[in-house]
């Protein structure tokens, strides 16, 4: 099975501040036959399910603000919030649907206010 | 809209049993292929099960191989998870994802419904 590792465990980062967690995966999940990563971005606030962020590394799904931004290759990979709000407090995934089952995830990263 | 709508859960002993359910609705569910994930609390995600269009090829996790199993009435637009020989490390909420562009990517989630297998 592919293993993620998501760093740091949690993050407390100010209001406006950048906040930036990492994802690496056990085996590359970049397809080369077209060229994209298999890995998803995922926010979980509590008591809510996970909500879809980002697909395919680095594609915003449809309403999420650009503030929110995915990056790299293979087999290390980043989510970024360029400006924190308030609202963005949660608990933060990262997945792989590389190929067959299992899919798995990493084992989150929680990020609150300084 | 896609909702999502698990029931089912519930407290139940260890060496017992519960059936899930997951009614879909808002999309061309016989079309989709489906998945259960779960959360145990204060944990992280695990996708315990999916099943593919047509529901003849399925997956399980090794965890839950041999007592869970999955299936699918397209004429309800329902998702069903049999689960027996429950344990206490089944405890969790579960969730019925569907998946977008591929199998394993999931842009719509259901509310979850809490199974706690205690004595």
């Amino acid at each position: 099975d592919i293993v993620m590792t998501q760093s740091p465990d949690s993050l407390a980062v100010s209001l406006g501040e950048r906040a930036t967690i990492n994802c690496k995966s056990s085996q590359s999940i970049l397809y080369s036959s077209n060229n994209k990563n298999y890995l998803a971005w995922y926010q979980q606030k509590p008591g809510q399910p996970p909500k879809l962020l980002i697909n395919w590394a680095s594609t915003r799904e449809s309403g999420i603000p650009d503030r929110f931004s995915g990056s790299g290759s293979g087999t290390d990979f980043n989510l970024t919030i360029s400006i924190l709000q308030a609202e963005d407090v949660a608990v933060y995934y990262c997945q792989q649907y590389y190929s067959n089952p299992p899919w798995t995830f990493g084992q989150g990263t929680k990020v609150e206010i300084k | 809209e896609v909702q999502l709508l698990e029931s089912g859960g519930g407290l139940v002993q260890p060496g017992g049993s519960l059936r899930l359910s997951c009614e879909a609705s808002g999309f061309t569910f016989s079309s989709y292929s489906m998945s259960w994930v779960r959360q145990a609390p204060g944990k992280g995600l695990e996708c315990v099960s999916s099943i593919h269009p047509g529901g003849e090829r399925t997956y399980y996790t090794d965890s839950v191989m041999g007592r869970f199993t999955i299936s699918r009435d397209d004429s309800k637009n329902t998702l069903y998870l049999q689960m027996n020989s429950l344990r206490a490390d089944d405890t969790a909420i579960y969730y019925c994802a569907k998946p977008s562009s591929n199998p394993g990517l999931f842009d719509y989630w259901g509310q979850g419904t809490l199974v706690t297998v205690s004595s």
